[in-house]
């Protein structure tokens, strides 16, 4: 079956936009999480949605990241004023539960000039 | 807070030699733990894992055994292959939790 897709695969914007990342779970799959990858480390976890409610976002940076995912399926990370910090992989991943094995996408790189 | 700290890459192997590579857990209560592997190109994909202590996790010829009088879960292959290079990456979940706290990751670059 269909894996975790994530879209754009690569996006570039310049320093004060607004980017939004989406991620396709696995169908079925009720948690879904957020991670992001600098060059040379291990992800780090940004939030984590059961259902449609974020169960932990403990690991957003700041009050410019925020993510949804209104209909408990797909989710959209968005960050507002972007800065050149924020450039690095988003990864996603979906479990069929929490506790359960998480299936990572492909990961969107993100690049802000 | 918990953290996981992987031995430092890259790593470069002949092929059939002997694999290890070192990971350490600080860890309230009785995390699970995993190693992911990223190949060039693709996503991060289970290795292996191990739920508790004394567990000893293993696939395609990797094993880690869950040590928790050392806090350790070293990943180990006999015989390593060219297309075992990767970024391999240590990683575990709070007990209860659902997000995974990575390591740094390690590569590991094996020559024919």
């Amino acid at each position: 079956g269909a894996g975790v897709s994530q879209t754009p695969s690569n996006k570039v914007t310049e320093k004060g936009k607004y980017v939004e990342l989406r991620c396709d779970p696995i169908s079925g799959h009720t948690a879904l999480y957020w991670y992001r990858q600098s060059l040379g480390q291990g992800p780090e976890f940004l939030i984590y949605f059961q259902g449609t409610g974020a169960a932990d976002d403990s690991g957003l940076p700041n009050d410019r990241f925020f993510a949804v995912r209104p209909e408990g399926s797909v989710s959209t990370l968005k960050i507002q004023r972007t800065e050149r910090g924020d450039s690095a992989v988003y990864l996603c991943a979906s479990s069929l539960n929490r506790g359960n094995e998480q299936y990572f996408g492909p990961g969107t790189r993100l690049t802000v000039t | 807070g918990n953290s996981v700290t992987q031995m430092e890459g890259p790593v470069t192997l002949s092929e059939e030699a002997f694999l290890t590579i070192n990971c350490t857990y600080t860890a309230t209560g009785y995390p699970s733990l995993f190693w992911y592997v990223q190949y060039p190109g693709e996503g991060l994909q289970l290795l292996l894992k191990a739920t508790k202590a004394d567990d000893k996790g293993s696939n395609k010829g990797f094993e880690a055994t869950y040590r928790k009088e050392t806090t350790s879960f070293h990943l180990e292959k006999g015989s390593v292959q060219v297309s075992d290079s990767a970024v391999y990456f240590c990683a575990l979940r709070e007990n209860q939790g659902g997000k995974l706290i990575f390591g740094q990751g390690t590569e590991l670059s094996v020559k024919p």
